[in-house]
């Protein structure tokens, strides 16, 4: 079965840097790759998507990568801010309608003033 | 504003009994979705319902009931089935279309179920 891996539960960056987390997945390479900013309590918001056959997605300071050979997302936030500081989750669309997402667990960015 | 209300945002169940979750969406959105987050872990699929009075089960749908009667409700029960039902449970929608993927999931604020 599909299996994602999202790096080091926890990220600490000072603030002004560029954040960079990693999404590695096994087996196939979704049809899409979606983002999603989630704060304590609440659901995830969702951010940006990339398609299989895309290499490079940008959003204001929001970047995100996709390497099928590698499978693998890179998602980087750039001058980033202690707003920025929270869980971040990327989630495979294998099927392309959207029916099913498969969720990793996430990483804790915390940017320090 | 549109959006998915998921109500209540805490809920207590003693041993054997059920609760019903609820999850409204104003969104005219087609799929509606349930999650349960556990920490240290992804969000794992419950139901998914594509359409009215349709649903299917996902990934861990044992110990759980839904229905879809209405586009804009569906509401999830945990039933004394369930035997580990402590959790964070997240309602969720989504367009249909051709240009759905574009917009991914809205989620709503969750609820906090906790077994006492």
């Amino acid at each position: 079965s599909q299996k994602i891996e999202q790096n080091s539960e926890a990220l600490n960056i000072q603030e002004g840097k560029t954040a960079t987390l990693t999404c590695n997945y096994t087996n196939y390479s979704p049809a899409y790759l979606q983002w999603y900013r989630q704060d304590p309590g609440r659901g995830p918001v969702f951010l940006l998507l990339i398609r299989e056959n895309e290499k490079e997605k940008r959003k204001e300071r929001l970047k995100v990568t996709f390497d099928t050979t590698l499978k693998q997302s890179l998602f980087h936030i750039t001058a980033s801010q202690p707003a920025d500081s929270a869980t971040y989750l990327c989630a495979l669309d294998m099927s392309g309608a959207t029916n099913k997402l498969i969720f990793g667990t996430g990483t804790l960015l915390a940017v320090q003033p | 504003d549109g959006g998915i209300t998921q109500s209540p945002k805490y809920l207590f169940r003693k041993e054997g009994q059920n609760v019903t979750l609820s999850c409204e969406q104003n969104l005219n959105h087609d799929a509606m979705y349930w999650y349960r987050q556990d920490p240290g872990q992804g969000l794992r699929l419950i139901y998914y319902s594509q359409i009215v009075n349709d649903f299917q089960k996902g990934d861990i749908a044992e110990g759980y009931s839904v229905s879809r009667e209405k586009k804009e409700s569906f509401p999830l029960t945990v039933t004394s089935a369930q035997k580990n039902p402590t959790a964070f449970y997240l309602c969720a929608s989504s367009r249909s279309g051709a240009t759905s993927i574009n917009y991914g999931y809205t989620f709503g604020s969750g609820t906090r179920l906790t077994v006492v």
